[in-house]
């Protein structure tokens, strides 16, 4: 199976703040990978797929880049909304495995 | 827009079969190019990719499960179902299903793109 690993674990950032996950793959996943974020008691809602498209309808404030291994995740101009858990999925093979999440907390 | 939403029981006794249907409305699992998937994430933990089963009944599995899985398929109800076997403590989670859509932009993808609302599966005696 692909390992996916995110980092940071938590963060914790004010309002206004521009903050980055990143996500890295066990091997080259070119940039068959896709974020999702979660509210607690939620279902993820998908937000970037193939690495760096916005889904219609998601806040321009999100954007993602990379491929190959090395993937992030920047949120600009944090909202008190953007609180939750953010992953990062791959599909490259199956089974499609998920990073183990980053919880973000907005001070 | 396709709502999903999980149904089956809450609570399951070890070693027993664990039980759920996804009822899919607001569009037709047998027209659809989709994938169906299920998708579970025990308490305060990550996601765990289960499987997917197309309208046709072709199914990918988790490996890590395989033995144990059972994934179906009714277009005449519009839901699948899963079944996992030999059920332990370990398979308590919170059990997603989920719309895989395949979408091309620069090539073939899938992302998760409707889910259900999750429902609680508990394995105890």
């Amino acid at each position: 199976d692909i390992q996916m690993t995110q980092s940071p674990s938590s963060l914790s950032a004010a309002v206004g703040d521009r903050v980055t996950i990143t996500c890295q793959a066990s091997q080259d996943i070119s940039d068959n990978l896709n974020w999702y974020q979660q509210k607690s008691g939620k279902a993820p809602k998908l937000l970037i797929f193939d690495a760096s498209n916005l889904l219609t309808g998601a806040s321009s404030r999100f954007s993602g880049s990379g491929s190959g291994t090395d993937f992030t995740i920047t949120i600009t101009s944090l909202q008190p909304e953007d609180s939750g858990t953010y992953y990062c999925q791959q599909y490259k093979n199956l089974p499609q495995t998920f990073g183990q999440g980053t919880k973000l907390e907005i001070k | 827009q396709a709502h999903l939403e999980e149904s089956g029981p809450g609570l399951v006794k070890p070693s027993q079969t664990l039980s759920l249907t996804c009822n899919v409305s607001g569009v037709f699992i047998r027209g659809s190019s989709d994938y169906w998937a299920w998708i579970r994430q025990p308490a305060g933990k990550g996601l765990e990719w289960i499987g997917r089963i197309y309208h046709d009944g072709r199914v990918n599995h988790n490996p890590s499960l395989e033995s144990r899985v059972t994934l179906s398929v009714d277009t005449s109800r519009n839901q699948f179902s899963l079944g996992l076997t030999s059920v332990t403590a370990a398979d308590t989670a919170v059990y997603f299903c989920a719309r895989e859509t395949l979408y091309f932009a620069t090539h073939w993808g899938y992302y998760l793109e409707s889910w259900g609302q999750g429902t609680l599966v508990s394995v105890s005696s």
